[in-house]
């Protein structure tokens, strides 16, 4: 069972410049999540969907964009790149229950130069 | 606007002893996450709080809610170095069932 998928683990941007980080559950869950972690601190909510089609802003939405096309896959879309968005990336899911858990990926490490 | 602290940031302790990290949040919440995540990791659920009151365990963990005191713990018995890790907690907005609010941590260093 391969749970939340993300790629890639690493990357090194130069700034201005785009990417996207792909991320793929095969839970069937409803809810998807893309959050960042900064060194010694929680993570902070970029983008959130609660199905197939709908998106919405979370703590920190500046400078990126999401799509829910399906419901397995979620990417996050970094335009013109900056060196504060150097940062480790997580997707999350969980399904549509009272208790909200979520199942992360392994992240993704990106370091914008 | 829900802010979650958590104490102490960092703990150095022996095996074989106990201790307690204490998560505190600022306004109403129903539930209350724990986490646990190992160096370049990623995150692991332990613990989901749901009600005042509750208390779960697994192993040498156990964490309880005061949802009154907007308190959770989660206390280590007898700790081992394989809990070495970063633990963090979180909690939910009451505006918004899909927005967790997350504690900055605390890391955990269990020496032999």
């Amino acid at each position: 069972n391969a749970g939340v998928t993300q790629t890639p683990k690493f990357r090194i941007l130069k700034i201005g410049q785009s990417m996207t980080l792909q991320c793929t559950q095969d839970m069937n869950h409803n809810y998807m999540y893309w959050y960042r972690q900064d060194p010694g601190m929680g993570l902070k909510l970029i983008y959130y969907s609660v199905g197939a089609g709908i998106t919405d802003k979370g703590e920190v939405p500046n400078g990126y964009n999401v799509s829910r096309s399906t419901t397995e896959d979620f990417p996050l879309r970094l335009e013109l790149a900056a060196p504060s968005q150097t940062s480790v990336y997580f997707c999350a899911s969980s399904k549509l229950s009272n208790t909200g858990e979520l199942f992360f990926g392994e992240g993704s490490r990106l370091t914008v130069l | 606007e829900l802010k979650v602290e958590q104490n102490p940031l960092f703990l150095s302790m022996q095996e074989g002893k106990n201790y307690t990290i204490y998560c505190n949040y600022s306004t109403t919440s129903d539930r209350l996450y724990w986490y646990r995540q190992d160096p370049g990791k990623s995150l692991e659920s332990l613990f989901v709080l749901l009600s005042n009151g509750a208390v779960k365990q697994e192993g040498r963990l156990m964490a309880s809610l005061d949802t009154k005191a907007r308190l959770s713990t989660l206390h280590i018995t007898a700790a081992v170095h394989d809990l070495s890790a970063t633990y963090f907690c979180a909690a939910n907005r009451e505006d918004s069932n899909y927005q967790l609010i997350w504690g900055a941590g605390t890391k955990l260093i269990i020496k032999p």
